[in-house]
């Protein structure tokens, strides 16, 4: 157990719609990244948040975005889902805004998008 | 070429057996992870490195800072340690993301 919970955990979506998934950090932990692993790969960085400010962005279009807020949990939003979004929605969190401090895993939710 | 780079993809044992996942990276790090990741998609963090060498049970991790180059070792292999196992390093610049491998798919036969 990391203390990190994600939710749904499970998720079919249909192309177009829009999506949130939603993490629940440590109590304390005022980072949270957000990856995307796609079937048979590692995980790719998303955006991280540090004290509910983005604090840094991957390769992904705008249709992806984030909240933070105060009580540890944050949300990814997806909008306008194509079929590739399919995948392995990870959040991650730590309390030292993007530093060496170890990261602890939620398990994770699984979007399909038909 | 990725950034970071394991071997073997894919490498399946005999219970008993010592296992050694190799990771290399091309960048500067101010840390190197190893994760572990059973079926159903759960991350675990095993190590945290910028130097030297850690144990914890039957787990070792190294990494050579010089070589750019990370070892994880498994004594006494078990069925129940059959999981991917991902590096991951944390870049100098850019820190705020880790950058993984594709991982390792480790099976171990009873």
């Amino acid at each position: 157990e990391t203390g990190v919970t994600q939710s749904p955990t499970h998720l079919i979506k249909t192309r177009g719609q829009q999506v949130t998934l939603r993490c629940s950090s440590q109590s304390g932990h005022n980072t949270v990244s957000w990856y995307q692993q796609a079937l048979g790969q590692g995980p790719q960085f998303i955006f991280q948040y540090y004290r509910e400010e983005e604090n840094g962005r991957g390769n992904f279009p705008p249709r992806f975005s984030g909240l933070q807020f105060p009580n540890y949990s944050s949300e990814l939003n997806v909008n306008a889902l194509e079929l590739d979004d399919s995948a392995l929605y990870l959040c991650a969190s730590s309390s030292d805004g993007g530093g060496v401090e170890t990261q602890y895993f939620g398990p994770g939710t699984r979007l399909l998008v038909l | 070429k990725n950034e970071v780079e394991q071997s073997p993809q894919n490498l399946t044992a005999q219970e008993g057996e010592f296992i050694t996942i190799n990771c290399s990276y091309s960048v500067g790090i101010s840390a190197l992870h190893w994760l572990q990741q059973h079926p159903g998609g759960g991350i675990v963090s095993l190590f945290m490195l910028s130097s030297g060498k850690k144990k914890h049970g039957r787990l070792i991790a190294t990494i050579n800072i010089q070589e750019k180059h990370s070892s994880l070792h498994i004594t006494a292999s078990h069925p129940r340690d059959s999981a991917v196992y991902i590096c991951a390093v944390r870049r100098i610049q850019g820190a705020q993301k880790l950058v993984f491998g594709q991982g390792t798919r480790l099976t171990i036969n009873p």
